[in-house]
């Protein structure tokens, strides 16, 4: 089973360029979310996913968008990237919300410069 | 708000030798804890949780962690650790089954020395 799987792996970005992050899981899962992983500060949630068809901002949203594009795929989007963006971005999953625990991609490393 | 303490940034330890990380929480209702262990360039995996029942824990690799409501804690013990537990462990807890308030500590460094 491959699990989470999240695309890019590594990312470099000038200011004010857009991107999006990919994460799909396989596991039939209805809850996603993305993290930033930043020293220090543990986890934080942008966003999440509790069901298909629904999206809801986390602790630090600002800067980002999401799409459940369906029940296997969550996408986040930086439309003008900042330096203050540069982080470790994770994918979650989990079968229906936290008390489940998640099970995470392996990252995407994002610099912006 | 839910908050977690993780006393410890940084635990070096020498292989063979037992360990316990620190955690500690915040929360006005019932909780649900978790731990998490990430190794190098890795995404985080579960370790173990707590939902309800016995308070001592059982997890993967060795690992457990007991619930000790009265000091709003959640501590991870083993008892002989391995070079291969050399990874950041992360607590975690969260008052609903939805997921918006499942929060992190801020992580602690396991080094397991030879």
């Amino acid at each position: 089973n491959a699990g989470v799987t999240q695309t890019p792996k590594f990312q470099v970005l000038k200011t004010g360029q857009s991107m999006t992050l990919q994460c799909a899981q396989d596991m039939n899962h209805n809850s996603m979310y993305w993290y930033r992983q930043d020293p220090g500060m543990g986890l934080r949630l942008i966003y999440y996913s509790a069901s298909e068809g629904t999206t809801d901002k986390g602790e630090v949203p600002n800067g980002y968008n999401v799409s459940r594009l369906n029940k296997r795929e969550f996408s986040l989007r930086l439309e003008s990237a900042a330096p203050s963006q540069t982080s470790v971005y994770f994918c979650a999953s989990s079968a229906w919300g936290g008390s489940d625990g998640y099970t995470f991609g392996s990252g995407t490393r994002l610099t912006v410069v | 708000a839910q908050s977690v303490t993780q006393l410890d940034s940084q635990v070096p330890v020498f292989e063979e030798a037992p360990v316990e990380l620190r955690c500690n929480y915040s929360s006005s209702v019932s909780v649900y804890l978790f731990w998490y262990v990430q190794y190098p360039n890795q995404g985080l995996q579960l370790l173990l949780k707590y939902l309800s029942g016995s308070t001592l824990v059982k997890g993967i690799n060795g690992f457990e962690a007991e619930f000790n409501k009265s000091q709003t804690s959640f501590h991870l013990r083993k008892p002989s650790v391995h070079i291969s537990d050399t990874a950041e462990y992360f607590c975690a807890v969260t008052d609903d089954n939805y997921g918006q308030n499942f929060v992190f500590g801020p992580g602690t460094r396991l080094s397991v020395l030879p």
